[in-house]
Formats: structure tokens, sequence, C-alpha cells
């Protein structure tokens, strides 16, 4: 399988603990980016980096929200202390650049589903 | 007013019937435009890209773009049960972040 490999697909915790979530893009995908997303709601941008940089950062993005893309492969999310308002779908998209280029397409994993109890 | 606006619908269609689907956006330095499908507790779904002014097809689908008035929208043609989902509309920047509205959700009654 060579799509957006995300990793848990689902996640129970209670409230107050710490979740980490896995991204494994698409290998020639020099960008990465994460969403959230709620139940009738679009996706939601949270980050993205570009190889191994982070570019930016979603104002609405918590403190308790920090993301890496260590080696510019697969990246890690993680929430601390984390409230029942972070129960969502986590999505993760990568895609390639080309300088020049109009853009294009970016490809999502299959998420992780949170549920803070 | 949100960026990307899209009827929440639903949209009902009965089966063999052209869906139309709309979504209007506010940034006028967009460049890129995607519709994504998306099922019921799944991730979405890339059904089609568009970057010019115009119109353009891929198989059932046909995407149309006006920069001018800020407009997309996608046609379904000859609608079938399985189109029947949440369709997202996305734009991007020149930073290549794609801001979603919150989809037109599609019913093909058989």
């Amino acid at each position: 399988d060579t799509g957006v490999s995300q990793d848990p697909r689902h996640k129970i915790t209670k409230r107050g603990q710490n979740v980490t979530f896995r991204c494994d893009p698409i290998s020639e995908h020099n960008r990465l980016y994460w969403y959230r997303q709620t139940l009738g709601q679009g996706p939601e941008f949270l980050t993205y980096f570009q190889n191994e940089a982070q570019l930016e950062k979603s104002r609405l993005l918590s403190d308790r929200f920090s993301a890496e893309r260590p080696k510019g492969s697969f990246s890690t999310l993680e929430i601390q202390r984390t409230e029942q308002g972070d129960s969502a779908m986590y999505l993760c998209a990568s895609r390639t650049t080309i300088p020049g280029a109009q853009g294009t397409e970016a490809f999502f994993g299959q998420g992780t589903r949170l549920t803070v109890v | 007013q949100k960026e990307v606006e899209q009827n929440s619908g639903p949209l009902s269609v009965p089966e063999g019937a052209i869906a139309s689907l709309n979504c209007t956006y506010s940034d006028r330095g967009s460049q890129s435009f995607f519709w994504y499908r998306q099922y019921s507790g799944k991730s979405p779904e890339l059904i089609m890209s568009i970057y010019s002014n115009g119109d353009k097809e891929d198989g059932r689908f046909t995407a149309q773009l006006n920069k001018a008035s800020q407009y997309v929208s996608l046609l379904i043609r000859d609608s079938q049960p399985s189109d029947s989902a949440t369709y997202l509309c996305a734009v991007n920047t020149n930073a290549g972040k794609s801001t979603f509205g919150d989809g037109t959700t599609l019913t093909v009654k058989p």
C-alpha cells in the first residue's frame, strides 16, 4: 500500500491523558498536513510541514498540540492533557510540490478517530 | 462569512439524474480547487482538481471554475446510489494548504 497511512485508526483516552498519532505520507511527497474534522464540519487546518520544517500552525491550535516531522518522512501529532473538546477525526494528508507548477493534489490517510471520555 | 461556502443540503436526486454541487470562496488569491468525496466515517477521497477557468471532465464528473465569480461547481451525471456521500470543496492558496467547506450531503435515490 503506497498511500498515506495513519496509526492508530481509533483511540479512546481519558481526559487529561496525552495521546500521540503517527502519519506516514506517500514516500515522494515533501509536504505533510494535519487537519481535524468534527461531525458536520469540513476538515480544519492544524499545521503543515515541508520536509522536516514546520511552516505554519493554525492560530486556533492550542499550546497543548505539537507536531513533528523529524526526518522529513513520517510525522507525529501529540495532544497533551486531552479535553473532551479534542474528540474528533484527525486527518493527515500529503502532496508533492513542483516549482513553477500551479499545484498538486493532496491525498488523505484513513484518519485517527479520537474519543476523549 | 466562511472562506469556503457550500450548501449543506441534503441534496436528493433520483438515480440517473444530474447532481449539481456548488461552492463559493472568498480569497481571490486562490489558485487550486478540489472536490473530495467523503463517505460517513471515512476520510476524504479526491475526485477532481481544477486550476483554470472553464470545465474539466473526468468520466461522470465535471468540475467548473469561474474565478471572476469566485465559484466552483461539480456536476455528477448519471448519478448512482453509490454516489451518496458528502462532497467537500477545497481551495488552496499559494501556501498549498487547503481550506474546506463544510460539505454538501448528496443522496441518490434508487
